[in-house]
């Protein structure tokens, strides 16, 4: 079983209004933390925001936050204002208290293009 | 360095031959985790390090890849006898330890191309 499904292979959104990318994911472990990383043309991987499995309040970080709703196991990614820059593919990734070493595992990502 | 560096930036192997990525990690991170990201895809979880130690290679795909810290610092990864179905961007990536919210620093990849 998929242990991150990411549902939107590719999504367009105007240059700044707010785009949601959806992710769930698949766990028994009751300790675990969740990740979302931009993925530019360039190759690398920067990471965005953490949402931990007992985290009380929904992490934000400046112009994105994480809609964390642990009942339906989803953490969805919001990016408000968007910016041309921000077209790129943005995965979803968990990592779990009982894999070695909290290794991460990856959803197929989403790739978002910011139409101006 | 400032970051996670990996070269070559780019491979390209004719089928058969062997080839090796080097990964450079963030000085001081005790883990180091490769991952093989398939074109249009998410990367997934080749193998892991916690220092010089091969804790977890359960995602490696055949006999044929290996890899090793040997000094707990830079690390390779060794494909032999290359096929097509291992071109792939090959990415390596560093934390400081194992803590669920220890964020995990990336290098921009090897692009490997099997010919």
């Amino acid at each position: 079983a998929q242990k991150i499904t990411q549902t939107q292979p590719g999504m367009f959104v105007q240059e700044k209004e707010a785009v949601t990318l959806d992710c769930t994911y698949d766990t028994s472990d009751p300790s675990y933390g969740l990740f979302w990383y931009k993925q530019p043309s360039s190759g690398e991987m920067i990471f965005l925001i953490y949402q931990g499995s007992y985290d009380q309040q929904n992490a934000t970080e400046g112009r994105y936050s994480l809609n964390f709703q642990k009942a339906r196991k989803s953490a969805n990614l919001v990016i408000s204002a968007s910016q041309l820059g921000d077209s790129a593919m943005y995965f979803c990734a968990m990592r779990e208290k009982k894999a070695a070493g909290n290794k991460l595992t990856f959803g197929g990502g989403t790739r978002v293009l910011v139409k101006p | 360095g400032a970051g996670v560096s990996q070269s070559p930036r780019y491979k390209v192997a004719k089928r058969g031959q062997d080839v090796a990525l080097r990964c450079d990690p963030i000085s001081g991170h005790v883990s180091l985790f490769w991952y093989q990201q398939a074109l249009g895809q998410g990367p997934e979880f080749l193998t892991y390090f916690q220092n010089e130690a091969q804790l977890d290679k359960s995602g490696l795909p055949s006999d044929r890849f290996f890899a090793e810290r040997p000094e707990g610092s830079v690390s390779t990864l060794k494909i032999q006898r290359t096929q097509q179905e291992d071109s792939a961007v090959y990415l390596c990536a560093s934390s400081r330890g194992e803590v669920l919210n220890t964020e995990a620093f990336f290098g921009q990849g090897t692009r490997l191309t099997v010919v």
